[in-house]
């Protein structure tokens, strides 16, 4: 079955550490995307980053990286530089075929990161 | 950038109530979704639709129902809502592919 798991229900950081968010899969598609997105108490869903199963090369967009070992199938999220904003939920996402004609996103629980000054 | 807009923000509904959730995307996505989103359950797929008239059912259909009869609008309908139902619902939308998903605001609703 396909499946995301996020192991860290919360984790603080503080100011300007980098802090690593572990996901870890399970799908039998070949082809599969992964997705980190943000969710701030304001509740909006923001999309951070996204590695395809056959990129060699790790994502990275600014402050966010993507440490996709696809052996062990796992897409950790790392955040350099942490900062006061980045305290929020953080969800891991993995894109698969529900039907036959269509793909979604399915996502873990979470991880609550707080950020102290 | 893309607008996915859910019509309502906070809904207090009775039980047994037929309860209807509207979701209007304006960047011509094939592909809409219905989430519920609990604490420490994460985002769980409820249903989906990859075009017009078509559905396909999530992870937890059971209670709900969708309508897609124009490619913009998507609504997730519960027919009789009950306790158990009490949540935030988040619609969102993608072109296909590896695109991410637009998601809408939410909506947080109570059933009582």
């Amino acid at each position: 079955a396909q499946k995301i798991t996020q192991t860290q229900p919360g984790m603080f950081v503080q100011e300007k550490e980098a802090v690593t968010l572990d996901c870890t899969y399970d799908t039998s598609d070949q082809s599969y995307g992964l997705f980190w997105y943000k969710q701030p108490s304001s509740g909006e869903m923001i999309f951070l980053i996204y590695q395809g199963s056959y990129d060699e090369q790790n994502a990275t967009e600014g402050r966010y990286s993507l440490n996709f070992q696809k052996a062990r199938k796992s897409a950790n999220l790392v955040i350099s530089a942490s900062q006061l904003g980045d305290s929020a939920m953080y969800f891991c996402a993995m894109r698969t075929l529900l039907a036959q004609a269509g793909t979604a996103l399915i996502f873990g629980k979470g991880t609550t990161l707080s950020v102290s000054s | 950038d893309v607008k996915v807009t859910q019509s309502s923000r906070y809904l207090v509904k009775r039980t047994g109530e037929k309860v209807f959730l509207e979701c209007v995307q304006d960047m011509d996505h094939e592909n809409m979704f219905w989430y519920r989103q609990d604490p420490g359950l994460g985002l769980r797929l409820i249903y989906f639709s990859y075009d017009v008239k078509m559905k396909e059912k999530g992870d937890i259909p059971e209670g709900y129902s969708v309508s897609r009869e124009k490619k913009e609008r998507f609504s997730l309908i519960l027919e009789s809502a009950s306790t158990n139902q009490t949540s935030m619902y988040l619609c969102a939308s993608r072109v296909g592919g590896d695109s991410p998903l637009h998601f809408g605001n939410g909506t947080r609703l109570t059933v009582t």
